[in-house]
């Protein structure tokens, strides 16, 4: 069975600091996407950046790029330049193509003025 | 297991149609929430539910509709199916009224097709 593991459950940093979110997961499938998604308090959630495991090239969006390391079966989010608007629940997932999706328990991010 | 529970698994059905699909929260919580998830549009927020009463509503069509029942349960309603509809649906609880404070937990989701 698939796992999506996030092991901060809360972080805080800097207004302009770069902080990186952990997520791990854990499956013997080969095709598989990877989300992170944002959840503000107004509970929509925002595709943030997406990756495509056969590709090897790390996603990036604007502020926002992942490290992919598909043997070790991680995949982090960094913010650079991080805002006050960052500020939400952040959830990884995981999911096999036609398949259901899979998400971590979230790390909650509180950006700092 | 997020102790979620969604059925059915799969549904296939076609356009002009109505389906029901249910949730059923951990044991618990008070909170469901329903989502609407595409490959193309991503994650998309459809209503949320507390102690059987709305508290929140998304980007839910008028063809769609929710409710919470007593035992906490939920089921989401569609109608006048069209192929646009297809997605992958599903349910997430939380404790309490969340506000962005809680970590949610999502049940596996039903895939819907329409035809």
């Amino acid at each position: 069975a698939q796992t999506v593991t996030q092991s901060q459950p809360e972080m805080s940093v800097q207004e302009a600091e770069t902080v990186t979110l952990s997520c791990t997961y854990d499956t013997s499938e080969n095709n598989y996407y990877l989300f992170w998604y944002k959840q503000p308090p107004s509970r929509q959630m925002i595709l943030v950046i997406r990756q495509e495991a056969y590709k090897q090239q790390n996603a990036t969006e604007n502020r926002f790029s992942v490290n992919f390391q598909k043997a070790a079966k991680s995949f982090s989010l960094k913010i650079s330049d991080s805002q006050l608007g960052d500020t939400a629940m952040y959830f990884c997932a995981f999911m096999l193509r036609d398949d259901k999706i899979i998400f971590g328990k979230g790390t909650r991010l509180h950006i700092l003025p | 297991d997020s102790g979620v529970t969604q059925t059915p698994k799969h549904l296939i059905t076609a356009t002009g149609q109505r389906v029901t699909l249910r949730c059923s929260p951990r044991s618990g919580d008070l909170s469901v929430y329903w989502y609407q998830q595409s490959l193309d549009q991503g994650l998309q927020f459809l209503i949320q539910y507390y102690n059987g009463e709305e508290r929140a509503k998304g980007n839910i069509l008028e063809r769609f509709s929710a409710q919470q029942f007593p035992d906490l349960h939920s089921e989401l309603n569609l109608s006048s199916l069209e192929l646009g509809d297809s997605a992958l649906y599903f349910c997430a609880s939380s404790p309490q009224l969340a506000g962005g404070e809680e970590t949610q937990y999502f049940g596996p989701g039903t895939r819907l097709l329409v035809l």
